[in-house]
């Protein structure tokens, strides 16, 4: 199956400041997934795309969806406590009616 | 706004024993799925579910899984001989008809605990 690559694996940042994550693959994807995860819970979608170059936000996240098909950033404005959890990116296996996720970025926020 | 739950929450069981855990998912909600996620590790495809028939399922669905809607509302995993490296939390999810592969809604989770 097809292998997400997630970075950085962690970031520790202060409240206020951006924050940047990327997700590549090796080979092409046609959906593009960002979900958090709050410990304890089940992942939240945030953020889906659906088109080569599209850029979506959600508030003070913004992500897009690579030209190239093979990757995806999403970005965080001005952090807050409650952005701490771990974030993954996630697409449709090809061909399969599942979905794969990459190892996530664990975020931490100082207030 | 509709969800899909999970109980239990905790389930705590003895290696070579069978569990069930089971799954709610949103009423109208048409495709149905399992995760694990073994502690700090990433989110795991187990098996997708359509029409009452598995649709997928990952190497880690072997033979001491099996999935069931036995009433038209509960999704339910059974592992029938747990082994230790079976401990992790599992997540049910669900999606709706007219929605993308990506939006998949996921429950709160079962951690399960194999002594």
């Amino acid at each position: 199956g097809q292998q997400l690559n997630q970075s950085p694996q962690s970031m520790f940042i202060q409240e206020g400041e951006d924050v940047s994550m990327n997700c590549t693959s090796s080979s092409i994807f046609n959906t593009w997934l960002w979900y958090k995860q709050d410990p304890g819970e089940g992942p939240v979608l945030l953020i889906a795309l659906y088109k080569a170059g599209e850029l979506t936000s959600n508030g003070r996240l913004t992500a897009q969806f690579g030209i190239t098909r093979k990757d995806s950033f999403l970005n965080i404005s001005a952090s807050i406590p409650s952005d701490v959890g771990i974030y993954f990116c996630a697409g449709p296996d090809w061909g399969n009616n599942d979905m794969r996720f990459g190892a996530g970025t664990r975020l931490t926020v100082k207030p | 706004e509709p969800e899909v739950t999970q109980t239990p929450s905790h389930q705590v069981t003895q290696m070579g024993q069978e569990v069930i855990l089971r799954c709610v998912p949103i009423s109208n909600h048409l495709y149905f799925y399992w995760y694990r996620q073994i502690l700090g590790q990433k989110v795991e495809f187990l098996v997708s579910f359509y029409n009452n028939e598995i649709s997928e399922k990952s190497e880690i669905f072997d033979d001491q899984f099996s999935v069931e809607r036995p009433d038209g509302s509960n999704f339910t995993l059974k592992i029938r001989s747990t082994k230790l490296e079976d401990s992790a939390m599992y997540f049910c999810a669900s999606r709706g008809p007219r929605q993308g592969l990506g939006k998949l809604f996921f429950g709160s989770g079962t951690q399960l605990s194999v002594l």
